[in-house]
């Protein structure tokens, strides 16, 4: 299959750390990445090849992929990090897929 | 700095054909390891992949709307453009396109313009 599957959302308290899921066969065969949306913006890279981050990005966000399961990890999170994430790789079959996406609060 | 922007009707009517624009700035698609992708996002739903066209003419379109879809570039404009026939209802959001980097599996969309929303009306 070349669906990613996340959960639709999470709350994390201010300064703890958020991981969000993205799994989906054998993604860890392939490379993810990840994009944070705000509220009536376009998606940003937050990271890229599993585990790098794009210039400007904060050294709080990292990334990891292995198995059938990419994380992104964003710890001491902050009240601006809260928004939606998208987990996106590349298929053989089906070339770009997205995950579902889950919307991050911080409450 | 890297720009990308989208034009073409905010309103198309059931049945018609979507012509969007996507104009660049500070990248060529003459240029080797270059692609442009279009991306759509109905209000309050998540991304869709539609469309990805190369620097050396390669086109690649999403499975479920390939019938649909046309991608085509005029690399003396910078620009890219997509066609999507028979337009439905559900076809309303948001339409981004963006400039994708990487290679094989190692693929990522760095910069993102900033999207035109299309309402498709009955």
């Amino acid at each position: 299959s070349s669906e990613l599957t996340q959960p639709p959302s999470l709350s994390v308290s201010p300064g703890h750390t958020a991981s969000i899921t993205c799994s989906g066969d054998k993604l860890g065969d392939k490379y993810a990445c990840w994009y944070q949306q705000k509220p009536g913006q376009s998606p940003v890279l937050v990271i890229y090849q599993d585990s790098k981050r794009p210039s400007g990005i904060p050294e709080r966000f990292s990334g990891s992929n292995s198995g059938n399961t990419a994380t992104l990890t964003i710890r001491g999170t902050q009240a601006m990090d809260e928004a939606d994430y998208y987990c996106q790789a590349w298929d053989s079959s089906t070339a770009v897929v997205f995950g579902g996406g889950t919307k991050l609060t911080v409450l | 700095q890297v720009t990308l922007k989208e034009s073409g009707p905010a309103l198309v009517k059931a049945t018609q054909t979507l012509t969007l624009t996507c104009t660049f700035s500070e990248f060529s698609l003459i240029t080797t390891g270059m692609r442009v992708s279009w991306i759509r996002q109905p209000p309050g739903k998540a991304l869709e992949w539609l469309a990805r066209i190369d620097w050396d003419d390669d086109k690649f379109y999403s499975t479920s709307l390939k019938t649909r879809l046309t991608i085509s570039k005029d690399t003396s404009k910078n620009q890219v453009v997509l066609t999507m026939t028979n337009m439905d209802p559900v076809d309303t959001a948001t339409y981004y396109c963006a400039r994708g980097s990487g290679d094989g599996y190692n693929f990522f969309f760095d910069y993102w313009g900033q999207g035109t929303l299309v309402t498709v009306s009955s």
